[in-house]
């Protein structure tokens, strides 16, 4: 069965610091790759997503970047986190080319102070 | 830009009650999708209803769409405590678009 795991659950970093999120799904060959970032109470913002590796789209410009250096591996990084930064992220993977459901990672929780 | 709108935000029912949440969307879909977040946790999926399927059920849910309108909703019935979570919809092809949710409160 496929599973996705997401990390670290929960962090806090200074404003400037730098900021890696790693998401691996298991079980599945190429599938597309999320990620989204949540506002306490609020919607889901598509951030990045990947259909192969080192295919990445962006839909948001900021200061945030993707990686896919593996099939099933999908990073979050940025060099210098700003207040704005802080959010819950979440990771997704679907079946290549499929219209069906996501499967969603339970999330890494970013307070920047 | 948001695709799905859902209203009402919040809905704050008792156990046994139905709870309707409606979305709204912008463009031509092929499909849409409702999902589940429990609070701190990651998103579930519910049920997908393609844009030729006017209702769809699965357990206590029943999902209608209607696609001259743009919208659709879900039904919970028979509500309980354990439904209390926020619900959202999605639409989108290769990037699933999420609406801004609605946040169900079933109290015992």
């Amino acid at each position: 069965s496929q599973t996705i795991h997401q990390w670290p659950a929960t962090l806090v970093q200074p404003v400037g610091s730098p900021l890696s999120l790693e998401c691996t799904v298991e079980g599945t060959s190429n599938p597309n790759l999320y990620w989204y970032r949540q506002a306490a109470g609020r919607g889901l913002q598509l951030l990045f997503y990947s259909v192969g590796i080192g295919q990445i789209s962006s839909e948001v410009p900021q200061n945030l970047s993707a990686s896919r250096p593996q099939d099933r591996q999908f990073i979050l990084s940025s060099k210098k986190l700003l207040l704005s930064d802080s959010g819950f992220y979440l990771c997704a993977w679907r079946v290549a080319g499929a219209i069906g459901e996501l499967f969603f990672g339970e999330g890494s929780r970013l307070t920047v102070l | 830009s948001q695709q799905g709108e859902e209203d009402p935000q919040a809905l704050s029912i008792q156990e046994g009650e139905n709870a309707t949440m409606n979305c709204s969307y912008k463009t031509s879909i092929n499909n849409l999708q409702w999902y589940r977040q429990n609070s701190g946790r990651g998103l579930v999926h519910l049920i997908l209803i393609r844009s030729n399927e006017r209702e769809k059920h699965s357990g206590r849910l029943r999902v209608t769409l209607d696609t001259s309108k743009k919208s659709s909703s879900l039904l919970i019935t028979a509500s309980r405590a354990a439904d209390t979570a926020s619900y959202f919809c999605a639409t989108g092809f290769q990037k699933l678009v999420f609406g801004t949710g609605t946040r169900l409160l079933v109290s015992p």
